[in-house]
């Protein structure tokens, strides 16, 4: 299967500060990547839908300022989770796929888990 | 919208014999995909099986396999000569083209398997 690469793993940053998370398709072009939320022992929870070259598409409740989602190239998006705070800590995963081909499967990174303090 | 239901929050089965994951889900969409994912320790989402509505055979992948009953909503994943490398969350969740290429998962599933 197509691979999805995302960093850092895990970081931790000071409360106020912003932190980038890294989504790369390696081997794939991804026209459309998504972004999820997973709190301990539960499911996955949609943030938002980034196209290549277009504004990221937020599910209600997201805020849109707070997690910025840039998608400038069919292979990077970026999460930027803006001052953040503790109750922002939690599992970051996303996903990718190229709707060009047909697939249905979407690929996922490894995640990120972010502890603000 | 969609939504996608794993009733049970957990599951325990004996090394080398088979347990039956349930997922029901609502649509009012006939052409659709459904997939089980699994997530282990490491957190990295897993393909395991997809299964298209179109389809009236199961899909089958080495030890797992699925009882896709359309009319029912029905999409359940039997896991058989259970491994302990089996042990994960379990994700049932459904996509459809039209909707936003979205996948919608169920509240998941944790399997436990004892030696």
């Amino acid at each position: 299967g197509a691979v999805v690469s995302q960093h850092p793993s895990w970081v931790i940053c000071k409360s106020g500060t912003s932190v980038k998370i890294e989504c790369r398709s390696l081997d794939f072009q991804a026209t459309t990547m998504f972004w999820y939320r997973q709190f301990p022992k539960q499911s996955l929870m949609l943030m938002a839908t980034s196209n290549e070259g277009s504004k990221a598409t937020y599910e209600q409740g997201v805020e849109k300022d707070k997690f910025l989602i840039n998608h400038a190239s069919l292979t990077l998006s970026t999460l930027t989770v803006t001052s953040a705070h503790p109750e922002d800590s939690s599992f970051y995963i996303c996903s990718a796929r190229d709707l060009r081909t047909g697939r249905t499967e979407a690929f996922f990174g490894q995640g990120t888990r972010l502890t603000v303090v | 919208a969609q939504t996608v239901t794993q009733s049970q929050p957990e599951m325990s089965v004996q090394e080398a014999e088979t347990v039956t994951l349930s997922c029901t889900y609502d649509t009012s969409e006939s052409d659709y995909y459904l997939f089980w994912y699994k997530q282990p320790p490491s957190r990295q989402m897993i393909l395991v099986i997809r299964q298209e509505a179109y389809k009236q055979q199961n899909a089958t992948e080495n030890r797992f396999s699925v009882n896709f009953q359309k009319a029912a909503k029905s999409f359940s994943l039997k896991i058989s000569d259970s491994q302990l490398g089996d042990a994960a969350m379990y994700f049932c969740a459904y996509y459809q083209k039209a909707a936003g290429n979205k996948l919608t998962f169920g509240g998941g599933t944790r399997v436990l398997v004892k030696p």
